[in-house]
């Protein structure tokens, strides 16, 4: 079975462009999360999708920031305008509830540079 | 603020040294547990987990025992490799998500 899917792997931009990161879950999996890693702050959540809807966006830094989940095999996050304290490696992650485990399938990530 | 702490790195190493990375929570109840792991350029990949009280995980070489008594969840390995090069992430089980500590970054030399 494929693992999460992520894509692009690799993004550099300039100052001011929209940026949009996808995201494939496994199938089956009822949770989506997005997460941000930097240096500086370490593992963020951003936001966390059940069966589609956005349960939790506490963690997405400002209204630049904004994701969506058409349906359950997809998953966006976008940043309008992008700005270079943007940089850096953002996660997917699914799950399936009633695991009873909460365990968490991550993506590969993707690396985003913003000059 | 967060209910996982683990121990700062980087934690420098020889080959086959003993390793040991703490972990501690605070939890109501008693959450699943887990080390995650993450090496140079990739994503997190789950290493153990346990799901109740003395239970011990264990992956790869590597344990770790749910101890409700002290809140923890400390990672071992008896004899590391350079190739257990990484970071390592202790996590807790909460409603519907995780809580990660900050990462612990593991150097193995030869």
């Amino acid at each position: 079975d494929a693992g999460v899917i992520q894509s692009p792997r690799h993004e550099v931009t300039e100052m001011g462009q929209e940026v949009t990161l996808r995201c494939k879950p496994i199938s089956g999996h009822d949770y989506l999360f997005w997460y941000r890693q930097t240096m500086m702050r370490g593992l963020e959540l951003l936001i966390y999708f059940n069966n589609n809807v956005p349960i939790d966006d506490s963690g997405m830094p400002e209204d630049r920031f904004s994701a969506k989940m058409p349906n359950a095999s997809f998953s966006t996050l976008k940043i309008q305008p992008s700005e270079p304290r943007d940089s850096a490696v953002y996660f997917c992650a699914s799950s399936r509830q009633g695991t009873a485990y909460n365990e968490q399938f991550f993506g590969p990530g993707t690396r985003l540079t913003v000059l | 603020g967060n209910s996982v702490t683990q121990m700062e790195g980087p934690v420098t190493l020889s080959e086959e040294a003993f390793l040991t990375i703490n972990c501690t929570y605070t939890a109501t109840g008693y959450p699943s547990l887990f080390w995650y792991v993450q090496y140079p350029g990739e994503g997190l990949q789950l290493l153990l987990k346990a799901t109740k009280a003395d239970d011990k995980g264990s992956n790869k070489g590597f344990e770790a025992t749910y101890r409700k008594e002290t809140t923890s969840f400390h990672l071992e390995k008896g004899s590391v490799q350079v190739s257990d090069s990484a970071v390592y992430f202790c996590a807790r089980g909460g409603f519907q998500k995780l809580v990660f500590g900050t990462g612990t970054r593991l150097l193995v030399s030869p």
